[in-house]
């Protein structure tokens, strides 16, 4: 049974670094099959997609262009985690972010966000 | 990006009725659609992918249709745990994935 478990601070000063991580148990975060997203929900913005990277004989990341000049997704894979960087965060990014697994099998119609993590609700406050 | 309009943006029913929610998309997506039902405090559940797929363990009550443009999420015999928010989103074009802006469902 595949479970995404996310760490990290609820609070972070402005113009600092979000760092929040997801720890993958029941499928491998270097799968050929899935690619790992960060999604974020606030009242302002709805649910957001920020970004994913995936293993496809080599490490590959997409990001939202609304944050690519902040952001980092990248893998850990001798603990089977993902994390989140997001650089000079301002109290817009306050936000309950989660982690998606998206489980790819080669046809995109099957395509979805399967596996989710519990969620971090993150404020961005001095 | 593609724009997903969700109607409407809240509504009440009672148990046992059945409910439509539409979702619209900005360009044709084909059915490269997907529906998820989120309750407060939690992150949002799968129910459908591919527009009409209806995911393994979700009751056969959910049924998902639609092609290009416009899509439905219907629910028969509405049940007391189905009172939640709906959301619909697109994997035609991306980056980035997008999500319509949700449709709550609450108890009349």
């Amino acid at each position: 049974q595949v479970q995404l478990q996310q760490t990290g601070p609820g609070l972070v000063k402005p113009s600092q670094t979000l760092t929040l991580t997801c720890a993958i148990s029941g499928d491998s975060v270097s799968s050929n099959s899935a690619t790992w997203n960060w999604i974020r929900q606030s009242p302002s913005r709805g649910l957001e997609w920020l970004g994913r990277t995936y293993y496809r004989s080599k490490w590959n990341n997409d990001y939202a262009a609304s944050v690519k000049s902040r952001i980092r997704i990248y893998p850990d894979t001798s603990k089977n985690q993902i994390s989140l960087q997001l650089k000079s965060v301002t109290p817009e990014d306050t936000a309950v972010y989660y982690c998606a697994r998206v489980h790819n099998v080669g046809n995109p119609l099957l395509d979805a966000f399967d596996m989710w993590g519990q969620g971090t609700m993150v404020t961005v406050s001095s | 990006a593609i724009r997903m309009t969700q109607s409407p943006s809240s509504f009440s029913a009672s148990t046992g009725d059945r409910v439509t929610i539409t979702c619209r998309a900005s360009q044709g997506i084909g059915s490269y659609l997907a529906w998820y039902q989120q309750k407060p405090g939690k992150a949002p559940k799968l129910l459908i992918y591919g527009a009409s797929t209806l995911q393994s363990g979700v009751p056969s009550r959910f049924n998902g249709s639609g092609s290009g443009t416009d899509f439905t999420l219907t629910i028969s015999c509405l049940q007391s745990e189905d009172f939640a928010t709906y959301y619909c989103q697109q994997f035609y074009s991306y980056p980035p994935y997008t999500f319509g802006q949700g449709t709550k469902l609450e108890i009349k």
